[in-house]
Formats: structure tokens, C-alpha cells, sequence
């Protein structure tokens, strides 16, 4: 089966740094992306890890060990648009990708 | 660029009808996937399709068919709609995986 774990809710304030993580449980597994999601609006992409290590992408940085089977998405500076859902999905190769449940952040003044 | 197209945006149904979504995408994408999102949740894969030709059940198929149309176009069907289907759903397409373009959605609800 494929499974994967990101906590339901996170709370952080203006100007901070918050970090959203993700482990996972599938039967392949070739890459962990993240999904930013407004309420109201639809997913779009932030970042895509296929290889150990972190990636940085302006204000967002993500992480990825395969060994561990884990991830994490760092937000820095936080701003108040960034109050949003924020899912992580492994690319399972068969162009299959599946979501997490998603981490509701509220950022906070 | 409109990118990935869904149609129509809001939909109520009544228990029993049926209706098709329809979903179009300008970026010469192999891959084309329809999900489903509850309050709350995250989304669930309905079906995909690798390639033109292709289709495969994903995580939650049951009361769905689809079709790929052509590259540009793949529908979503709902024979019987049930309460049970009442959710927003979301096309969309990648080309390799990594990376998926989603539309805008549409609300259906199933009274």
C-alpha cells in the first residue's frame, strides 16, 4: 500500500521560519513533491526532490532522505499569504502521484 | 496560456443523474489525472492516464469512468451520481510526474 503522514495543522507567526514534514510508505517511490493549496483555489507546485538533500527555492527549501523515507518542506520568512494548505506526493512512477492528507498552516501577525 | 481547463466550474445534481466533466490541457502533456478532494482531506487519485490510449484506476475509481479523448482531453464520468460523490474535483497534467499543472476544479454537489 501507499501512505503518507504530514501533521494536520501548523501555527507559526510573521517573520519566522516553519518546517512542514512528511514521511511516506509506498510500493515505489521515484521522487516527493509539494503542493501549495489557498483555500478556494487549486494546488500548485512548489518543489520536487528526486534525490537526497535539500533544494532551495527563494523563501522555500525542501529536504529529502530517501533512507529515511521522510521529508520535510521549510518555510523562512514567513508571511501572512503563506497561510495555506501545503501537501506533499510521492511520483511512484506509472505517472502515478498521490497526496497527502495536507498541513494546514496558519501564519500568524 | 489557459494551461488546464475544467468545465463546468459549480454543478448540482440530483441523486441518480448523470453528468461528464470535462477537462483540456494546452501544454502538450502525456500524463492527465482526475482527483477528488473532500472538506479537509487531501486529494485521492480517481483515474489516470499515462499516455494517450491509457487509462488506469487510481485510489478511489468506483461510480467513475473516464476517457482520453485525444492528448489535449480527458473526461470524467459519473453514471449514477450519489450523495457519496458530492466533492470538488481537480483535473490535472504532467509531463513526467514530478510536476503536475491543476485546474481550477469544479464544485459538484449531489442532492
Amino acid at each position: 500500500g501507499q501512505s503518507l503522514e504530514q501533521p494536520s495543522e501548523v501555527t507559526a507567526v510573521e517573520g519566522a521560519i516553519v518546517q512542514i514534514n512528511c514521511t511516506y510508505q509506498t510500493s515505489g517511490f521515484y521522487g516527493l513533491s509539494w503542493y501549495q493549496q489557498h483555500d478556494g483555489g487549486a494546488p500548485t507546485f512548489l518543489s520536487y526532490n528526486a534525490l537526497d538533500g535539500l533544494e532551495e527555492t527563494g523563501r522555500f527549501s525542501s529536504f529529502l532522505s530517501r533512507s529515511d523515507s521522510y521529508g520535510y518542506l521549510l518555510l523562512q520568512e514567513l508571511q501572512m499569504k503563506d497561510s495555506a494548505s501545503y501537501f506533499c506526493a510521492t511520483y511512484t512512477g506509472g505517472f502515478k502521484t498521490i497526496f497527502g492528507a495536507g498541513t494546514r498552516l496558519f501564519v500568524k501577525a | 496560456n489557459a494551461g488546464v481547463t475544467q468545465t463546468p466550474k459549480f454543478q448540482v445534481l440530483k441523486t441518480g443523474q448523470s453528468m461528464t466533466l470535462q477537462c483540456a490541457q494546452d501544454m502538450n502533456h502525456n500524463s492527465m489525472y482526475w482527483y477528488r478532494q473532500d472538506p479537509g482531506m487531501g486529494l485521492r487519485l480517481i483515474y489516470y492516464s499515462a499516455s494517450e490510449g491509457t487509462t488506469d484506476k487510481g485510489e478511489v475509481p468506483n461510480g467513475y469512468n473516464v476517457s482520453r479523448l485525444n492528448k489535449r482531453e480527458f473526461s470524467l464520468r459519473l453514471e449514477s451520481a450519489a450523495p457519496s460523490q458530492t466533492s470538488v474535483y481537480f483535473c490535472a497534467s504532467s509531463e513526467a510526474g514530478q510536476e503536475a499543472f491543476f485546474g481550477q476544479g469544479t464544485r459538484l454537489t449531489v442532492v
